[in-house]
């Protein structure tokens, strides 16, 4: 059974749309994270959430917007997509806040025409 | 400049080389450090977990810290096909900006081949 699994695994759509991404954890941790990771590998923290309450919100566009239904849930909407938004977007979960290592999904892969 | 700095390689061996891979920080409130290994399209795979400055050994892998110079490191004996990667280094602070998310260096790729 994965531990953190991201739907969908590719997601190729037009500039000005808007699309969600969803993330499900069975590891029965509080804290939940989308992270993006860019043409070059690089990973960079967008949000984290913990027991459904925003924790951390990086400088990440309002078109950005982060919901945890419950805390095994954390799904991410975007807006009017740019072709800037391409990239791989991770969602990750932990025990709870804190320094604790992270876990994470297989990505998903975003492609703006 | 960057928080995290990684020598993004490429980094290529012949099977059953010792790898080095490392990384340095400039911010001293990092206290735990962790290193990943990713798989082409996959997720980032925690291989490694230390806090403060000091070695810890698993298998084939060991992790140093020395947090007097900002410096850790990741070395693996007896490399195999298998371990060709991205191994990205990540760290995380006790307190302040930092806390409770994991900064990470860009990744070194590595390839060993046979």
């Amino acid at each position: 059974d994965t531990a953190v699994s991201q739907t969908p695994k590719y997601l190729v759509t037009q500039m000005g749309n808007d699309k969600s991404i969803k993330c499900e954890q069975n590891l029965g941790h509080d804290t939940m994270y989308w992270y993006k990771q860019d043409s070059k590998k690089f990973l960079k923290i967008m949000f984290s959430y913990n027991n459904k309450e925003l924790i951390i919100n990086e400088t990440v566009p309002n078109r950005f917007s982060p919901k945890s239904p419950d805390k095994a849930h954390l799904n991410l909407h975007i807006n009017s997509l740019e072709l800037g938004d391409s990239a791989v977007y991770f969602c990750a979960s932990s025990p709870f806040i804190g320094n604790q290592p992270q876990h994470f999904g297989d990505g998903t892969r975003l492609s703006i025409l | 400049q960057k928080e995290v700095e990684q020598d993004p390689g490429p980094l290529s061996v012949p099977e059953g080389a010792i790898v080095s891979l490392n990384c340095t920080y400039s911010n001293s409130a990092f206290q735990y450090f962790m290193w990943y290994r990713q798989y082409s399209r996959k997720g980032p795979e925690l291989l490694m977990y230390t806090y403060s400055s000091g070695n810890k050994e698993d298998g084939r892998f060991t992790a140093q810290v020395d947090k007097s110079s900002k410096y850790i490191s990741l070395f693996i004996r007896d490399s195999q096909p298998s371990d060709s990667a991205t191994y990205l280094c990540a760290m995380s602070a006790t307190g302040g900006t930092s806390y409770g998310k994991l900064t990470f260096g860009q990744g070194t790729i590595l390839t060993v081949h046979p």
